[in-house]
């Protein structure tokens, strides 16, 4: 059983160009999670999709990011027209259930913004 | 909105000894989570507490939620060079965990052999 699967695992983009992060929830969980990671900062919560739903998006930014957990396929977190203070480690997690069992990280998408 | 305070902010022990790392809420706790990060790579699962004086232990790391302190620890026996990460909690904060996890700014261990 295949771990949450996120990619790429590092990206560049160049200042004004698209970011599309990729994440593939682990075998049953039909919750996912995106986080953020800021240099010297810890994890912060962004958006919370139950499939073809966002239940929960209090942490994503207004403008220029959005999410979607479409029926078949992987999650995914768009960023659009990026900027340097995009530039972190994103990170997906799923669960089977919400706060059942433990949530299970994948390994994260740098972004570097150029 | 609730926040996690973490402590120490960074360790170092020597190898073979005990360490106790800190997790401290703003807010009740309904579920509390503590991960292992390596650096540069994803947050590997340790072990989730949910009720008040669970204590949960895997291999030689131990951890205890104190709901009525909004509390848990992390207790490391006779460190070993592979504990050697960054180590997270994060808290359920909503009772149904419906809206991710608030994370602490976590705790740099280091390992000295």
């Amino acid at each position: 059983n295949a771990g949450v699967m996120q990619n790429p695992r590092h990206l560049v983009r160049r200042r004004g160009q698209e970011a599309r992060l990729r994440c593939s929830p682990m075998k049953g969980h039909s919750h996912v999670y995106w986080y953020r990671q800021l240099p010297e900062e810890g994890l912060k919560f962004m958006v919370y999709l139950q499939k073809e739903n966002i239940i929960d998006e209090s942490g994503m930014p207004k403008e220029r990011f959005s999410a979607e957990f479409p029926k078949e396929g992987p999650s995914i977190l768009r960023i659009q027209q990026v900027v340097r203070g995009d530039s972190a480690a994103y990170f997906c997690a799923s669960s089977k259930t919400p706060g059942a069992d433990g949530t299970f990280f994948g390994q994260g998408t740098r972004l570097t913004v150029v | 909105s609730q926040e996690l305070e973490q402590s120490p902010q960074s360790l170092i022990v020597q190898e073979g000894k005990n360490l106790t790392i800190n997790c401290t809420s703003s807010k009740t706790l309904y579920g509390l989570y503590w991960y292992k990060q390596k650096y540069g790579e994803g947050l590997i699962f340790l072990m989730m507490l949910q009720k008040g004086g669970e204590e949960k232990s895997h291999e030689k790391i131990t951890a205890k939620l104190d709901e009525k302190k909004q509390q848990s620890s992390l207790h490391i026996t006779a460190s070993q060079p592979s504990h050697a990460g960054i180590y997270l909690c994060g808290a359920d904060g909503s009772g149904g965990g419906a809206d991710g996890l608030t994370f602490g700014k976590g705790t740099h261990l280091i390992i000295q052999p």
